[in-house]
């Protein structure tokens, strides 16, 4: 099963508008985290934002914020006031802490494609 | 502070020879991870180093191999190379249990 679902292949939104990007997450674990990155052409991964499964507050790092809601298991990304230079791609990840192995690997999702058009 | 450090950026091999590939963490990141990714199958991972022992490993057969010197270097070995190894090979490097820092990756491609 999909641990990490992005049902957003591409999305397009206009410069300074805001968009969200969609995250679902499949865990039986407590205690995770979740991680979203963002990927330009030149294919770096750049990490963006960070939200543990604790936290009550949702993350945010300047213009990038992380709607989470637990109960149903999202982690949406939400930029505001879009730039032409956050057109890249972009990856929802989780990593869950398992009690007796600790932290199992980053899993991420396929991605959403996001086009900022001025 | 200096990145993650990833060497060669770009690689082009035959079916059948083999692969070496460097990834130089952060200073004072003991934790190194590798990712593959490619348009089929995403970003899937291969394994994890921490202070010179895997400490994880992902779902790929024994023609992938890696290791970590005593300073956190790693290198990841690729046997027998097939087709469908052409990829984006992605190296991550981490302080602690949550953040990783990747570097730009080094794309292989297989003729």
């Amino acid at each position: 099963a999909q641990k990490i679902t992005q049902t957003q292949p591409g999305m397009f939104v206009q410069e300074k508008e805001a968009v969200t990007l969609d995250c679902t997450y499949d865990t039986s674990d407590q205690s995770y985290g979740l991680f979203w990155y963002k990927q330009p052409s030149s294919g770096e991964m750049i990490f963006l934002i960070y939200q543990g499964s604790y936290d009550e507050q949702n993350a945010t790092e300047g213009r990038y914020s992380l709607n989470f809601q637990k109960a149903r298991k999202s982690a949406n990304l939400v930029i505001s006031a879009s730039q032409l230079g956050d057109s890249a791609m972009y990856f929802c990840a989780m990593r869950e802490q398992e009690e007796n192995s600790g932290n199992t690997p980053l899993v991420f999702g396929k991605g959403t494609r996001l086009s900022v058009i001025a | 502070k200096a990145g993650v450090t990833q060497t060669p950026r770009y690689l082009i091999k035959t079916r059948g020879q083999q692969v070496t590939l460097s990834c130089s963490p952060i200073s004072g990141h003991r934790s190194v991870s590798w990712y593959q990714q490619t348009p089929g199958q995403g970003l899937q991972f291969l394994f994890e180093y921490f202070s010179e022992t895997q400490r994880n490993k992902g779902n790929f057969p024994g023609r992938f191999s890696g290791r970590q010197f005593s300073n956190s270097r790693s290198e990841m070995n690729v046997s027998t190379l097939e087709l469908g190894d052409s990829a984006l090979y992605l190296c991550a490097s981490s302080l602690n249990t949550d953040e990783q820092f990747f570097g730009p990756g080094t794309r292989l491609t297989v003729l």
